[in-house]
């Protein structure tokens, strides 16, 4: 019964490739977002969705490209995967807006491009 | 400007002491959640707390306490009685209610605080 799971949980692949991360929630929540994590740990928003619209792309290359087939789903599609890529991402989603509610997070997705 | 500042790169604590982790922010919207995170070596974050900007009084949620000081604009996270798996990365975050830009549709998050507990 996970919340909110992500797959795969690693993924190594070369420069040059294209990739995709998927992310499902079961909490019936709205809103989904994707955030990176560097080697520094900083935690930064790349896109939020709403009810499957896109809200927030926070100047992410277009390499870059989510897609939310429904409202549970919110998936990572990279292209041309740069070392530069390399980073944990998370998928995260949150029931209402407002100021008010906390973010419930997968668990990562440790990307590493060699 | 930085939203959240977390001053403490890292902080060492003796097991069973309490320990404070601050945590700044900027906004000028009136109506704001804030948020820590817990992010143990396993790498998985965990929600712990949270405070409201017109919450009246501190949140406090088992051995995790928030120190709200609106006026200070700091929501310090303290953990009493710390244990040995209190050892992790903590985030301090904000959420905002206005809809400047899509703000209330992200949780931004400070930089961070590695947290040591000592046996």
């Amino acid at each position: 019964d996970t919340a909110v799971s992500q797959t795969p949980k690693y993924l190594v692949t070369q420069m040059g490739n294209d990739k995709s991360i998927k992310c499902e929630q079961n909490l019936g929540h709205d809103t989904m977002y994707w955030y990176k994590q560097d080697s520094k740990k900083f935690l930064k928003i790349m896109f939020s969705y709403n009810n499957k619209e896109l809200i927030i792309n926070e100047t992410v290359p277009n390499r870059f490209s989510p897609k939310s087939p429904d409202k549970a789903h919110l998936n990572l599609h990279i292209n041309s995967l740069e070392l530069g890529d390399s980073a944990v991402y998370f998928c995260a989603s949150s029931p209402l807006v407002g100021g008010y509610t906390e973010a419930f997070f997968g668990q990562g997705t440790r990307l590493t491009v060699v | 400007a930085q939203k959240i500042t977390q001053t403490q790169p890292g902080m060492f604590v003796q097991e069973k002491e309490a320990v404070t982790l601050d945590c700044t922010y900027d906004t000028s919207d009136p109506s704001y959640g804030l948020f820590w995170y817990k992010q143990p070596s396993s790498g998985e974050m965990i929600f712990l707390i949270y405070q409201g900007s017109y919450d009246q009084q501190n949140a406090t949620e088992g051995r995790y306490s928030l120190n709200f000081q609106k006026a200070r604009k700091s929501a310090n996270l303290v953990i009493s009685a710390s244990q040995l798996g209190d050892s992790a990365m903590y985030f301090c975050a904000m959420r905002e209610a206005g809809n400047s830009g899509g703000s209330n549709y992200k949780l931004t998050f400070g930089k961070g605080t590695l947290l040591t507990v000592n046996p």
